[in-house]
């Protein structure tokens, strides 16, 4: 059981570059969300979805777009990347009821 | 969902109980207590959580305040590798959409 699989682990890239960070989870979960932790701070929620083809915005939405075309799949999209995207971004799914979140290992993405 | 407070950081000498407070003063009746912990820059852990009765797992024992308005996190013998970030988070059932505070950095010290 693999639980959150977020792919790539690092990632470099240039200003105004776009990249979609990958997001898999095989728990069979409703809910996933996508958060960004800074250094030093805590985690900030971007977007969240709640089923596939439904998201929403979190706290820190703008830059980054998210699709939902299945249960597995939770890819983030950074349209034209800004230095200040420079962060970890971790991935979580939660099922139903009072079941607690599970976390990826993150992708750590530099931006130049 | 409702706001927490936590310690900003604390310290535990090693082989000692940890006891990490949480308020949470504006609590509903249907919301739950759930605490994760993230060590260095992994991603956060489950620990354990709880709606009004004491729990207790392998990892730890949840104490919530019988008018529910704060909970402590108790490590029972806390090790070097329990130095992390604790996040103390209050969730409705079936609730999905999480707001993570500051957390409690917690030093363990040999």
């Amino acid at each position: 059981n693999a639980g959150v699989t977020q792919t790539p682990k690092f990632q470099v890239l240039k200003t105004g570059q776009s990249m979609t960070l990958q997001c898999a989870q095989d728990m069979n979960h409703e809910y996933m969300s996508w958060y960004r932790q800074d250094p030093g701070m805590g985690l900030r929620l971007i977007h969240y979805s709640v089923g596939a083809g439904i998201t929403d915005q979190g706290e820190v939405p703008n830059g980054y777009n998210v699709s939902r075309s299945t249960t597995e799949d939770f890819p983030l999209r950074l349209l034209s990347a800004a230095p200040s995207q420079t962060s970890v971004y971790f991935c979580a799914s939660q099922g139903m009821g009072n079941q607690p979140q599970h976390f990826g290992d993150g992708t750590r993405l530099s931006i130049l | 969902d409702a706001k927490t407070t936590q310690p900003t950081s604390m310290d535990c000498a090693e082989g000692r109980a940890a006891n990490l407070p949480c308020n949470h003063s504006t609590i509903s009746g249907n919301e739950y207590v759930y605490w994760y912990r993230q060590i260095h820059s992994q991603g956060p852990q489950y620990i354990i959580h709880g709606l009004k009765n004491n729990e207790t797992n392998e990892m730890a024992s949840l104490i919530i305040t019988e008018d529910r308005k704060s909970s402590t996190l108790i490590l029972p013998h806390a090790t070097l590798r329990d130095t992390a970030v604790y996040y103390c988070i209050v969730r409705v059932e079936g609730g999905f959409k999480t707001i993570f505070g500051a957390g409690t950095r917690l030093f363990v010290k040999a």
